[in-house]
């Protein structure tokens, strides 16, 4: 069964310290992405890779960074984060197509 | 800019009913519609995708598809208690292409 972890689930930090929350599958699924979610929003993609090394911009990335340096992680970098970052995140790996998209248990992200 | 809509709710039934959850995308080019139920706290999970027009039947939920109309619902027949979330509708175009995921409908089965 396909498994996602993400670190750390809850995370309370100050404005401008960069952060990662990390995202590891323990399956071999090219298809991964960051969605952040927030009330009266909904999940919104960040960035989705749909394999090593390649990565492209969903709706709402400005602020965040992601790398794809092999296949089973899958980081989310702040380089300086700020309050309108704090958000429920959630990684998801995808299958065959991309399709399908098993999401992780959460970070939920505060920024003072 | 895709956009996915979908009336907030909460949308409220009695239990034993059946409880209908609507769905509306912008992008004609959209290929791939999925349905994910999120219990409060909890991460999405995938209830039924579709790909083709018509009706996809799997157990007590059934998703129908009209890309002519842009529209793709949820029916849970014989809804129970344990339905209550909020249900999230879903597109995508071809594989790499982003994902859009509407607001969500909460769904409250009373008992």
């Amino acid at each position: 069964e396909a498994q996602v972890t993400q670190n750390p689930r809850y995370l309370i930090t100050v404005t401008g310290k960069k952060l990662t929350v990390t995202c590891s599958q323990n399956m071999n699924h090219e298809y991964m992405s960051w969605y952040r979610q927030d009330p009266g929003l909904g999940l919104r993609q960040i960035y989705y890779s749909m394999n090593v090394e390649v990565t492209d911009k969903g709706d709402v990335p400005e602020g965040y960074k992601v790398s794809r340096k092999e296949k089973r992680n899958f980081p989310l970098i702040l380089e300086s984060p700020s309050p309108n970052q704090t958000s429920l995140y959630f990684c998801a790996l995808g299958g065959s197509r991309g399709n399908e998209q098993f999401f992780g248990p959460g970070t939920r992200l505060t920024v003072l | 800019q895709k956009e996915v809509e979908q009336n907030s709710g909460p949308l409220s039934v009695p239990e034993g009913a059946i409880a209908s959850l609507n769905c509306t995308y912008s992008d004609r080019g959209s290929q791939s519609f999925f349905w994910y139920r999120q219990y409060s706290g909890k991460s999405p999970e995938l209830i039924m995708f579709i790909y083709s027009n018509g009706d996809k039947e799997d157990g007590r939920f059934t998703a129908q598809l009209n890309k002519a109309s842009q529209y793709v619902s949820l029916l849970i027949r014989d809804s129970q208690p344990s339905d209550s979330a909020t249900y999230l509708c879903a597109v995508n175009g071809d594989y790499g292409q982003n994902f859009v995921f509407g607001p969500g409908t909460r769904l409250s089965v009373l008992p």
